[in-house]
This record gives C-alpha cells, structure tokens and sequence, in this order.
C-alpha cells in the first residue's frame, strides 16, 4: 500500500542545520516531494527529487534520497527562524494510470534563537 | 493565473447542517484533488478527479461526505449532515493531468462544527 511517514516534531537553534526524515513505501515512486505549510497557509512546493537522482541541492536545501531504504531527507543548512513551519513529505503513487499525491503527517519545525 | 481558489476561508457551521466548499483550479489543469488536514491525522487525499470524471474517492470518509466537479473550473465538496468530528481545514489542489512536478494547493477552508 501506500504510506509514508515522518516524525513530528523537531526543534533546532538558529543558525544550526535541520534534518528531516521521511520512509515511503511505493518503491515505484518517480517523484519524491517536500512541501512547506506556514501557519494559515496552503502547501507551497520547496523542492522535489526525481527517483533516478540520489541528491538534489538547491540553495540551503539539500535533499537526499536513498531509493533502496525508501528513505528521503531534507535538510535545511543554517536554519532560519523563517524556516518555522510544517514540512510535508510526499510520493507521487500511480494507481489506476493515475498519478496522486500521498502525503506524510508532516514535521513541525521549530527554530530557536 | 490567481492560482487554486478555495471559498470561503473559514465556516462555522452547526452540527446537522449541510457544508458546501468550493474550489476553482487553476485554469488548464485537469486533476484536481481534495484533502482534509488534522492534527491527528495529517493530510488525507478524501478524492481525486481527472478531466471532472471522479478518479478515486477511497478517502472519503462516509456518505456523508460527496464531491463533484461539474466543469473544468469547479468543484465542490459537501457535507451533509455535519457533525464536529468533520471540523479540519479541507485543501483543494490541482495539477496538470500527468502531475509532473507540482500539485498546487489553494489557501484551505477551515471548517468548525460545533
């Protein structure tokens, strides 16, 4: 079936970095997602990695995916108190021929100065 | 384009009374999805259309709940009756039909029953 998870909280200092972790289990997921929720807001796309990449950077985010252990990280270098919100891991599930998008319970980042 | 449009942002319904929220997609998107976001259980998909035709509603809860997207540009999630435990904030997004790289979500509809 489909799921993924990931913890629900984490709490950094300012400055120090964020590691977030996420396990799916659609190993024939192509498209691996992070999502940001900040508070009263819709999801926003942060970034996204495509199942043949095993690292993706992008300014302060990078992204790690272990496609073997159906483990995806972000990580976030220099945390900001900005950076406080709800980070949502998702797969991108074929069911059907159509894609959906299956979403962790999301992790609440909180940044501490 | 105003991106995904959900009305109205917030509502305060009584239990027993008939919801209707209402999103708009992004206009030549083709998928359009719904999810329900709580504490306790995070983000669920309750139905997904492709081209207005209902593709899974696996996730819808009950009867109580029914979804339908008349057009390309509406769709509308109701709850008839409402009871507290329906009380979460309800996201639509919408996506091209091949969701390649984005899902894009609307600002949410936060629903209290009381």
């Amino acid at each position: 079936g489909e799921d993924v998870e990931q913890s629900l909280f984490l709490s950094v200092r300012e400055g120090d970095s964020s590691v977030i972790n996420c396990t799916y289990t659609d190993s024939s997921s192509t498209y691996l997602y992070w999502y940001k929720q900040e508070p009263g807001a819709g999801l926003q796309l942060l970034t996204y990695i495509f199942s043949n990449m095993d690292m993706k950077q992008d300014q302060r985010l990078t992204v790690l995916l272990n496609k073997k252990d159906k483990h995806l990280s972000l990580r976030i270098a220099d945390t900001q108190t900005g950076d406080s919100a709800i980070y949502f891991c998702a797969e991108r599930s074929r069911s059907g021929g159509y894609n959906k998008l299956i979403f962790g319970a999301g992790t609440r980042l909180a940044v501490h100065p | 384009d105003a991106g995904v449009i959900q009305s109205p942002r917030h509502e305060v319904t009584e239990m027993g009374q008939e919801v209707t929220l209402r999103c708009k997609p992004i206009s030549g998107h083709n998928s359009l999805f719904w999810y329900r976001q709580t504490m306790m259980r995070g983000l669920e998909l309750l139905i997904y259309f492709n081209n207005n035709v209902p593709i899974d509603d696996s996730g819808m809860p009950e009867d109580r709940f029914s979804a339908k997207m008349p057009n390309a540009s509406f769709s509308t999630l109701k709850i008839q009756p409402s009871e507290p435990r329906d009380s979460a904030v309800y996201f639509c997004a919408s996506s091209d039909a091949l969701l390649g790289t984005e899902a894009f979500f609307g600002q949410g509809t936060r629903l209290t029953v009381v």
